[in-house]
């Protein structure tokens, strides 16, 4: 979608190396959430959250910490505590008037271990 | 936790068949959405449905929410190249995950020319 950016396109990680994905919305949406997809795992939810300096665990946390600062960016980073880092980051928002309002996605990160 | 279970994984049809992919949860949905994920693209949204036994079409595209709240389905008639893709579909439920959607883990549908 147009109103979220996600880079890099791609990133490559050394053993032992934190990366940072960057996710930047500019849709004014209240929630944001980060997935990781894998092949035949379909998107699993990493953290989100709901409302600035606000962030919960989804259901893969372990080796990954968010910040929400500002409204307008949700940065992942993939700390070297996860060991099996390799897969497609999406990042998503979403506007929070009403509790119905589908989830706008950014064109995603591809990060792969060296 | 809650799952949302979703088959076929894989379907191919050859182009101008039908095609269906089916939704399971365990327990009722507040709603469910449906997206599109074409090739190297992201995941983007369809439809959402909200009321029990819901049925909403968009051109070749039919989606459905059981009475139950529990299940849906999404068919597409006389199938083109352009449906390519994989569909997902997300359950929103009540409650204190409600800000969360538990995606299926999608079918992918190759068409046949």
């Amino acid at each position: 979608d147009g109103g979220i950016t996600q880079s890099p396109k791609y990133l490559f990680r050394k053993e032992g190396q934190n990366v940072t994905l960057s996710c930047e919305q500019n849709l004014n949406h209240d929630a944001m959430y980060w997935y990781r997809q894998d092949p035949g795992q379909g998107l699993r939810l990493i953290y989100y959250s709901q409302i600035v300096n606000d962030f919960q665990k989804g259901d893969i946390a372990e080796g990954y910490s968010v910040s929400r600062e500002k409204k307008e960016s949700f940065p992942l980073t993939v700390t070297s505590a996860q060991k099996n880092p390799t897969a497609f980051y999406l990042c998503a928002s979403r506007g929070v008037t009403g509790h119905h309002q589908p989830q706008h996605f950014g064109d995603g990160t591809r990060l792969s271990i060296l | 936790g809650q799952q949302v279970m979703q088959i076929p994984q894989y379907q191919h049809v050859q182009e101008g068949e039908d095609f269906t992919t089916y939704c399971n949860s365990s327990t009722t949905l507040s709603n469910i959405q449906w997206y599109k994920q074409r090739p190297g693209g992201h995941p983007v949204f369809l439809i959402q449905l909200v009321k029990s036994g819901e049925v909403k079409k968009q051109k070749r595209l039919t989606f459905q929410f059981g009475e139950a709240k529990k299940n849906s389905s999404l068919h597409i008639t006389a199938t083109q190249t352009t449906d390519v893709g994989t569909y997902f579909c997300a359950g929103r439920y009540s409650g204190a995950g409600s800000y969360q959607l538990t995606f299926g883990k999608g079918t992918k549908l190759s068409v046949i020319p």
